[in-house]
């Protein structure tokens, strides 16, 4: 199975701030990498596929890049609304695996 | 805007089995673009892949769970469901599905149902 490892498991950040979080495959996964918002209580939702390609209804501050097995989701001025959990997930092969998860929190 | 919902049992005893539906509403479960996945959170914990089954009937599971999982499907129902046996307070989780994009360059997955708690307990 593809391990998927994030860093950093948590992030304290201001409103505005620009927040960076790393995903790193076991192995080589293209560009088969895809991001994902969690907020409590709530199902995961899909913010970026094709590791840079942003679902359509989500906000252009967020923005994925990478391929091969080092990837990172931006968002670049952080809003009240982000303070989140985000995973990442490889689509790259069967089984599908996910990252252990970054939690944004307000600082 | 196709909608995913879980539907089952919130509580099952410790060797029991569990079982899950999902009804696919406003959209065909029957399109060949995707694989219909369950997906589980155990509280506070990340989330965990369980499998797909494909319209055809054709299905993957995380071999750690193999021996136990069962997903089917029912096209004209339009509904696929999970059964686990032998479940233990480990398979206590948030339980979701999920539709896996098949197609193009676009593989995630872009619905999900809102999920639905199972305790294990006696």
């Amino acid at each position: 199975d593809i391990q998927m490892t994030q860093s950093p498991s948590s992030v304290s950040a201001s409103v505005g701030d620009r927040v960076t979080i790393t995903c790193r495959a076991s192995q080589g996964i293209s560009s088969w990498l895809a991001w994902y918002q969690q907020k409590p209580g709530k199902a995961p939702k899909l913010l970026i596929y094709a590791a840079s390609s942003l679902q359509s209804g989500v906000p252009s501050r967020f923005s994925g890049s990478g391929s091969g097995t080092d990837f990172t989701l931006t968002i670049s001025r952080l809003q009240p609304e982000d303070f989140a959990i985000y995973y990442c997930q490889q689509a790259n092969s069967f089984p599908r695996t996910f990252g252990q998860g970054t939690k944004v929190e307000i600082k | 805007q196709v909608q995913l919902q879980e539907s089952g049992p919130g509580l099952v005893k410790p060797s029991q089995t569990l079982s899950l539906t999902c009804t696919v509403s406003r959209g065909s479960i029957s399109s060949g673009d995707y694989y219909w996945s369950w997906i589980r959170q155990p509280p506070g914990k990340g989330l965990e892949w369980i499998g797909y089954i494909y319209y055809s009937g054709g299905t993957y599971y995380k071999s750690s769970l193999k021996s136990r999982v069962t997903i089917s499907i029912d096209t004209s129902k339009n509904q696929f469901s999970l059964k686990v046996s032998s479940v233990t307070a480990a398979d206590t989780a948030v339980y979701y599905c999920a539709r896996d994009r098949a197609v193009g360059a676009t593989y995630a997955f872009d619905i999900w149902g809102q999920g639905t708690m199972v305790t294990v307990s006696s």
